[in-house]
């Protein structure tokens, strides 16, 4: 697989239900971001990882709790989550973290909450 | 903080046509500046992006952009459309020295006519 790949791509889950998204790398890249995408508002820094390491949580609720075991891979390990937190995520990698480095984005998880 | 307009929410343009897209940012310095296209259950891709020296940015598909710091403005334009064009355009901005975080304006969804 090339590019950035992200699982499952559609998601319905309960209020009470725990479930993770996976997102997977295939760039080289050291930096990985989630992003949350909802209809009718534009897309929301969520995340940052460099080399394994969170350097943003943009005020995200705890109800979302990310994990990064390498620089490859990324997780959103989601729970107790409400309606509104349905929405498109998307996973995105850039080759690090400096100025105007080019974030390249997978095909999303849409997740529906019940 | 750094913010981004694009005023047009929905754009019609017939195919063989010319599209220009408006983008307008706020931010106290130059920024980088990126537009992105996402396409139906898509991730994002990028087309291309402004970071220093000539302000007249060349891109994938055709597309360019131009840069004009006294109008704080980033729009992006293609000479002739394709059907294939006809998806959700992003425009994003980076401020300088914090971390490669984007702040993406809400989007121009362009629909395309034969």
């Amino acid at each position: 697989e090339t590019g950035v790949t992200q699982t499952p791509r559609h998601l319905v889950m309960g209020m009470t239900n725990k479930k993770s998204l996976k997102c997977e790398q295939h760039l080289g890249h050291n930096a990985m971001y989630w992003y949350k995408q909802s209809a009718k508002k534009p897309l929301e820094l969520m995340f940052v990882y460099n080399f394994k390491e969170q350097t943003e949580n943009n005020s995200v609720p705890s109800r979302f709790s990310p994990e990064c075991p390498n620089s490859s891979h990324l997780f959103l390990h989601l729970h107790t989550l409400q309606p509104e937190d349905s929405a498109l995520y998307l996973c995105a990698s850039s080759h690090g973290t400096g100025d105007g480095e080019t974030q390249y984005f997978g095909p999303g998880t849409r997740l529906l909450v019940l | 903080a750094q913010s981004v307009t694009q005023p047009d929410i929905h754009i019609t343009v017939s195919e063989g046509a010319s599209l220009e897209l408006r983008c307008n940012y706020s931010y106290g310095a130059t920024p980088y500046l990126f537009w992105y296209v996402q396409s139906p259950g898509q991730g994002l891709q990028l087309l291309l992006k402004y970071f220093s020296g000539d302000t007249l940015v060349q891109g994938i598909k055709g597309f360019e952009a131009e840069f004009k710091r006294s109008q704080s403005s980033f729009n992006l334009r293609k000479p002739s459309v394709h059907w294939s064009d006809a998806a959700e355009y992003f425009c994003a901005v980076g401020a300088r020295a914090a971390g490669n975080k984007l702040t993406f304006g809400g989007g121009t969804r362009v629909l395309v006519k034969p």
